[in-house]
């Protein structure tokens, strides 16, 4: 049981360039979130979704895309990576009885010069 | 809207000493509310938690009480250990999204 796992770990794009970060998780969890964490900031919520086939925006969805074709994964694609996306993000799943109880990957750190 | 504020830190206390960091959300409806707990290199993980108004969250010696009247959240602990030492993160639950506080680090001296 591996729990939420994310590729990769860092990364470096130049401003233009575009990447998906990938999450998948082995507990069968109808939810899952993508967040970003900005240094010394909280975690801000970008989409999430409710289950496979549907998704939502969350606080900050601009520059990113998502989709949800499994349970299992939910990748987050950043089509013109800009510097305001440097950041580490955090995908993080819960089950539909026990939402709140999120489990979280260990985060990619994403640099973008 | 929705938003949680958090006391900014660092927080530095010696071990065995009275943790206490404040947390104030706002909110529409019926939020749940968090506290989440975040080591170095690590991703958040879930702390406590209380679902309703006058509800306490208790885990590994700390204590939140939702406060409906006053829109607080505060964490306690009675006597802190080193192993605390980490980051501490408020979060209200609301249709479906999750807001998080901006943390704040606790820092304990042996």
């Amino acid at each position: 049981n591996a729990g939420v796992t994310q590729t990769p770990k860092f990364r470096i794009l130049k401003i233009g360039q575009s990447m998906t970060l990938q999450c998948t998780q082995d507990m069968n969890h109808n939810y899952m979130y993508w967040y970003r964490q900005d240094p010394g900031m909280g975690l801000k919520l970008i989409y999430y979704s409710v289950g496979a086939g549907i998704t939502d925006k969350g606080e900050v969805p601009n520059g990113y895309n998502v989709s949800r074709s499994t349970t299992e994964d939910f990748p987050l694609r950043l089509e013109l990576a800009a510097p305001s996306q440097t950041s580490v993000y955090f995908c993080a799943s819960s089950s539909y009885s026990a939402q709140e109880t999120q489990y979280f990957g260990p985060g990619t750190r994403l640099l973008v010069l | 809207g929705n938003s949680v504020t958090q006391m900014e830190g660092p927080v530095t206390l010696s071990e065995e000493a009275f943790l206490t960091i404040n947390c104030t959300y706002t909110a529409t409806g019926y939020p749940s509310l968090f506290w989440y707990v975040q080591y170095p290199g690590e991703g958040l993980q879930l702390l406590l938690k209380a679902t309703k108004a006058d509800d306490k969250g208790s885990n590994k010696g700390f204590e939140a009480t939702y406060r409906k009247e006053t829109t607080s959240f505060h964490l306690e602990k009675g006597s802190v250990q080193v192993s605390d030492s980490a980051v501490y993160f408020c979060a209200l639950l609301n249709f479906n999204k999750f807001y998080f506080g901006s943390g704040t680090k606790l820092n304990v001296k042996p």
